[in-house]
């Protein structure tokens, strides 16, 4: 199974600051199937960025996604108040689906 | 517009069996790869298992494998996952997710959620 790890923990920062999370792979993964997620409280996730950099529909040109390999990151350039979330990876591979263990990105 | 809406949780005891569903609408459901997600109170997500479009092809975790079954009726444009053997550390918000493909491609809808509970 690829473990993915979520890289910080916790992001504390201000409206307006660039947000870089990280995510790597304990095995290489197909750029094709990693995906970024953003969960709020109490909601469903909602996809951001599939096949490593493109966007979902509806998803603002801030956030962009980069990688490849075992190294992943999601960029979001100027935070929005509405950004404040939780940040999951995914990838899928031989062995199965897996999540990473999220970043949560909070205001400083 | 695309709407998923599981239902079928509720508390159960060890050992027993459950039997969750998930409505869709607003898309040809057979063209999609369906999922079933899941997240522990306060925790993070994990995957639970796939199906394809016309339901040939499933896969597991392996946290669920020889206990969980994904199937789907595509006259009825549902998704369903039987659970048995529960165990306490399968208690969790149980999601629906459609995927964006035929296979794998990210999980562009989701539900809102079924909660289960496996306590005695």
């Amino acid at each position: 199974e690829i473990v993915l790890t979520q890289s910080p923990g916790t992001l504390s920062l201000s409206p307006g600051e660039r947000a870089t999370l990280s995510c790597r792979a304990s095995q290489s993964v197909s750029s094709s199937y990693l995906a970024w997620y953003q969960q709020k409280p109490g909601q469903a996730p909602r996809l951001l960025i599939y096949g490593a950099s493109s966007r979902a529909t509806g998803i603002p040109d801030r956030f962009s996604g980069s990688g490849s390999g075992t190294d992943f990151t999601l960029t979001i350039s100027r935070l929005e108040p509405e950004d404040f979330a939780v940040y999951y990876c995914q990838q899928y591979g031989s062995s199965g689906l897996t999540f990473g263990g999220g970043t949560k990105v909070e205001i400083k | 517009e695309v709407q998923l809406v599981e239902s079928g949780g509720g508390v159960v005891q060890p050992g027993g069996s459950l039997r969750l569903s998930c409505a869709a609408s607003g898309f040809t459901f057979d063209d999609y790869a369906m999922h079933w997600v899941r997240q522990a109170p306060g925790k993070g997500l994990e995957w639970v298992s796939l199906i394809s479009g016309d339901g040939g092809s499933t896969y597991y975790a392996d946290s669920v494998k020889g206990r969980f079954t994904i199937s789907r009726d595509n006259s009825k444009n549902s998704l369903y996952l039987q659970m048995n053997s529960l165990r306490t550390e399968d208690t969790a918000l149980y999601y629906c997710a459609k995927d964006s493909s035929s296979w794998y491609g990210g999980f562009d809808y989701w539900g809102q959620g079924t909660l289960v509970t496996v306590s005695s």
